[in-house]
């Protein structure tokens, strides 16, 4: 079956460093990729997705790229800031599977000031 | 939109009770998913509906747990006569026909002690 495998956490950084959360996935079909958020106390929220290979998904200065030949959407950011601190989920659905999402363990990122 | 609410919040209950979840799927949206989510683990799909059908269900669904949605609108999961085991997040989701966006309530906390 489709499964995720993220980078495990958690992950300390100071503000404005480099950020990168590895995520690798196995999956039958052609999947859409996801990265979700979960800022403490609220529920997911979509932070960006791409739906074939080599398409950048992008958005609040994070970016992940599609990469079929590595089975890979790492999620990137070039300066992160103490507001990002926050569990990231890599994710992954498929038409084939009603779109139901597939999602790794999550990685736990604090950004420290 | 107001959103995916989920109630109650938080929901501490002795083994053996049962227990009821309520989620509100935001007003158009036809698909209603069920996720639950343990320290540490990302979401995992217990079970969907389209309307008031339910399509699939995991099989991480025991016999002690029930969902439905009645008229399409909102869903509730029951769960009888609850195990420790069964502590965990459960999250609602719902999203439009054939979207792969999904938005997620913040979830019920569920404690059994």
């Amino acid at each position: 079956g489709d499964s995720v495998t993220q980078m495990e956490g958690p992950v300390t950084l100071s503000e404005e460093a480099f950020l990168t959360i590895n995520c690798t996935y196995t999956a039958t079909g052609y999947p859409s990729l996801f990265w979700y958020v979960q800022y403490p106390g609220e529920g997911l929220q979509l932070l960006l997705k791409a739906t074939k290979a080599d398409d950048k998904g992008s958005n609040k200065g994070f970016e992940a790229t599609y990469r079929k030949e590595t089975t890979s959407f790492h999620l990137e950011k070039g300066s992160v800031q103490v507001s990002d601190s926050a569990v990231y989920f890599c994710a992954l659905s498929d038409r084939s599977s009603n779109y139901k999402l597939t999602f790794g363990k999550g990685t736990l990122l604090t950004v420290n000031p | 939109d107001t959103g995916v609410s989920q109630d109650p919040r938080h929901k501490i209950t002795k083994r053996g009770q049962n227990v009821t979840f309520r989620c509100d799927p935001i007003s158009e949206h036809n698909r209603l998913y069920w996720y639950r989510q343990t320290l540490g683990q990302g979401p995992e799909f217990l079970t969907y509906f389209q309307n008031e059908a339910q399509l699939e269900k995991s099989r991480l669904l025991s016999d002690r747990f029930s969902a439905e949605r009645p008229k399409g609108s909102f869903s509730t999961l029951e769960i009888q006569r609850t195990e420790q085991g069964d502590s965990a997040m459960y999250l609602c989701a719902s999203s439009l026909l054939g979207g792969e966006k999904l938005f997620f309530g913040s979830g019920t906390q569920l404690s059994v002690l």
